[in-house]
């Protein structure tokens, strides 16, 4: 079946730092890739997505490559700031494919 | 983006007791909806799939008579969880889908005494 694998947390980082969370997946044929960001006590939010091989979905300085070869969609941003203190997910969807998530990495960052 | 509600938020009820939960679509139509359960520091589980006019299908050890689930139009799917227990308290989490998207309500918190 499909599975979504992601790097295991919490990930500490001091504000201003570079952020990778890496995520690979295992689907046959062409599914839809997404991030998911859910700050305490709330909902999931999208953040990004691609639909094909080498999109790259950006937002809020956040960016994911959908990376064919590697199975990969790893989440990066060159600075990270206080208030991107969330639990993020890295998820497939699409067409007949149900909704399958990765169990989510907590990054937490210091002033 | 599409916008999906979750009505109640919070929820504390008694042991015993049953819950509904309702997920709306406000602005869109979904044949399809689904439910998650989220525990403290986990990821989401994925309790079912609910279609709109047909039975809900249950991911395996989902118990279809405790977590009663209903998509009778295509904006609205409820979730009532029967003769709650405290073990069933949860965030639980829906999801509406348009395309190949994935848009979620933002939780209720069900905490059962």
């Amino acid at each position: 079946g499909n599975s979504v694998t992601q790097m295991e947390g919490p990930v500490t980082l001091s504000e201003e730092a570079f952020l990778t969370i890496n995520c690979t997946y295992t689907a046959t044929g062409y599914p839809s890739l997404f991030w998911y960001v859910q700050y305490p006590g709330e909902g999931l939010q999208l953040l990004l997505k691609a639909t094909k091989a080498d999109d790259k979905g950006s937002n809020k300085g956040f960016e994911a490559t959908y990376r064919k070869e590697t199975t990969s969609f790893h989440l990066e941003k060159g600075s990270v700031q206080v208030s991107d203190s969330a639990v993020y997910f890295c998820a497939l969807s699409g067409g007949s494919y149900i909704p399958t998530f990765g169990r989510g990495t907590s990054l937490i960052v210091h002033p | 983006g599409a916008v999906v509600s979750q009505h109640p938020s919070r929820v504390i009820c008694k042991s015993g007791t049953s819950v509904k939960i309702e997920c709306r679509s406000l602005d869109f139509q979904a044949t399809t909806m689904f439910w998650y359960r989220q525990f403290p520091k986990k990821s989401l589980m994925l309790m079912a799939t609910s279609n709109e006019g047909s039975k809900a299908t249950y991911e395996q050890g989902v118990e279809k008579d405790k977590f009663l689930i209903n998509h009778a139009s295509l904006t609205l799917s409820t979730l009532t969880v029967t003769s709650a227990h405290p073990e069933d308290s949860s965030f639980y989490i829906c999801s509406a889908t348009q395309g190949a998207e994935q848009f979620f309500g933002p939780g209720t918190r069900l905490t059962v005494l």
